[in-house]
């Protein structure tokens, strides 16, 4: 069993376009996040979640959105899609204090 | 605001040979997490190993250690008997041990790509 699956593995799209990203944990997590892997292999927060309090990292546009329908699932949505969202987007979860993260397998998007 | 640091973009070692990773970091806190994340080609992201601040005893996973010096904050990753299977890109990430807002979130290094020659 997958413990934190994202879907699609890989996303090609035009400019301008909407899309989404799945991510479900079924790991019994109380947090879930996405990160964003850039060219140069960075890794930077983008959104962390529980069921009381979503954090958006300040840097990233208002054209990503998280959404959230229930404590297993944090998908991503991208409005008017730029070249510069081309990334790897991984979602992760983890449970209470202890620090480690489990991570998706991540999305490789690409804006053409 | 917590940072780290990996000096080195690129290593290579030799298969069955030993190697150590660097990483540093910056923090104010007195208690945090550290950990080595493995990112093979395949792009998932695997904890190599992890270590509570509060702890002085190493963390060791099977041919992973870590030589955790708390005053220098410094967190370098030993490889020993390296395998051609441990290629791929390391990263070192920082966490506090505060819950709640983005006091969780996991902080990363830059990483460093390891080789490994037959």
């Amino acid at each position: 069993d997958t413990a934190v699956s994202q879907t699609p593995k890989y996303l090609v799209t035009q400019m301008g376009n909407d899309k989404s990203i799945k991510c479900e944990q079924n790991l019994g997590h109380d947090t879930m996040y996405w990160y964003k892997q850039d060219s140069k292999k960075f890794l930077k927060i983008m959104f962390s979640y529980n069921n009381k309090e979503l954090i958006i990292n300040e840097t990233v546009p208002n054209r990503f959105s998280p959404k959230s329908p229930d404590k297993a699932h944090l998908n991503l949505h991208i409005n008017s899609l730029e070249l510069g969202d081309s990334a790897v987007y991984f979602c992760a979860s983890s449970q209470g204090t202890w620090g480690g993260y489990t991570f998706g397998s991540g999305t490789r998007l690409t804006v053409v | 605001a917590q940072t780290v640091t990996q000096s080195q973009p690129e290593m290579s070692v030799q298969e069955a040979e030993t190697v150590t990773l660097s990483c540093t970091y910056d923090t104010s806190e007195s208690d945090y997490y550290l950990f080595w994340y493995k990112q093979p080609p395949s792009r998932q992201m695997i904890l190599v190993i992890r270590q509570e601040a509060y702890k002085q005893q190493n963390a060791t996973e099977n041919r992973f250690s870590v030589n955790f010096q708390k005053a220098a904050k410094s967190f370098s990753l030993k490889i020993s008997d390296s395998q051609l299977g441990d290629a791929a890109m390391y990263f070192c990430a920082y966490r506090s041990t505060n819950y709640g807002g983005s006091q969780g979130n996991l902080i990363f290094g830059k990483g460093t790509k390891l080789s490994v020659k037959p």
